[in-house]
């Protein structure tokens, strides 16, 4: 998997967007980006992930770069429920391969 | 999405003593299971990939003889920890995928393992 890079930690005011960048300038072709984030004393949990068009759910929106170099992942309107680890990873997907997480960001949100 | 489940939650036990986690899919199966420890204020760091009916490949510096992983069904994968001692206190998280979750990683709670 290609490496990502991403700030080491973040604060954002609640109800506030909270937008949290990543470098992934080694992607491959056939690479998507993922985001997990894990919450205290808990697994990761799945967030979104896009090739290179914007991607939105429920959850967040997914905004790559058209060189595909970097990304951004936003939360529209942060609660303290959002206070986590985000994982930012590049990797085939629909593929059971391995995941290798890096250090992710903190993001604590701010009452 | 689908669902993975731990069991235990958490656990504690004496220094010499093996500890059983398991891991389920609870509704597809799960040709391939991985296995993560993480300490304190750290990343997620592989411990290996066992894919069911074969032997678990394990990373570079884990012990398959203290780290035995069993993967007997599509549905159920085991950690056992063999002979633990505190420095094997840790946060141990299971994934799972396979082809009808269209071979994304779903991952389980977590189970904290707590040697005294």
């Amino acid at each position: 998997d290609a490496k990502t890079t991403q700030p080491t930690s973040m604060d954002c005011a609640e109800g506030r967007a909270a937008n949290l960048p990543c470098n992934h300038s080694t992607i491959s072709g056939n690479e998507y980006v993922y985001w997990y984030r894990q919450i205290h004393s808990q697994g990761p949990q799945y967030i979104i992930h896009g090739l290179k068009n914007n991607e939105t759910n429920e959850m967040a929106s997914l905004i790559i770069t058209e060189d595909r170099k970097s990304s951004t992942l936003i939360l529209p309107h942060a609660t303290l429920r959002d206070t986590a680890v985000y994982y930012c990873i590049v990797r085939v997907a629909n593929r059971d391969d391995k995941i290798i997480f890096g250090k992710g960001t903190r993001l604590h949100i701010l009452p | 999405g689908a669902v993975v489940s731990q069991h235990p939650s958490w656990v504690i036990c004496k220094s010499g003593t093996s500890v059983k986690i398991e891991c389920r899919s609870l509704d597809f199966q799960a040709t391939t299971m991985f296995w993560y420890r993480q300490f304190p204020k750290q990343s997620l760091m592989l411990m290996a990939t066992s894919n069911e009916g074969s032997k678990a490949t394990y990373e570079q510096g884990v012990e398959k003889d203290k780290f035995l992983i069993n993967h007997a069904s599509l549905t159920l994968s085991t950690l056992t920890v063999t002979s633990a001692h505190p420095e094997d206190s840790s946060f141990y998280i299971c994934s799972a995928s396979g082809l009808a979750a269209y071979n994304e990683q779903f991952f389980g709670p977590g189970t904290r393992l707590t040697v005294l």
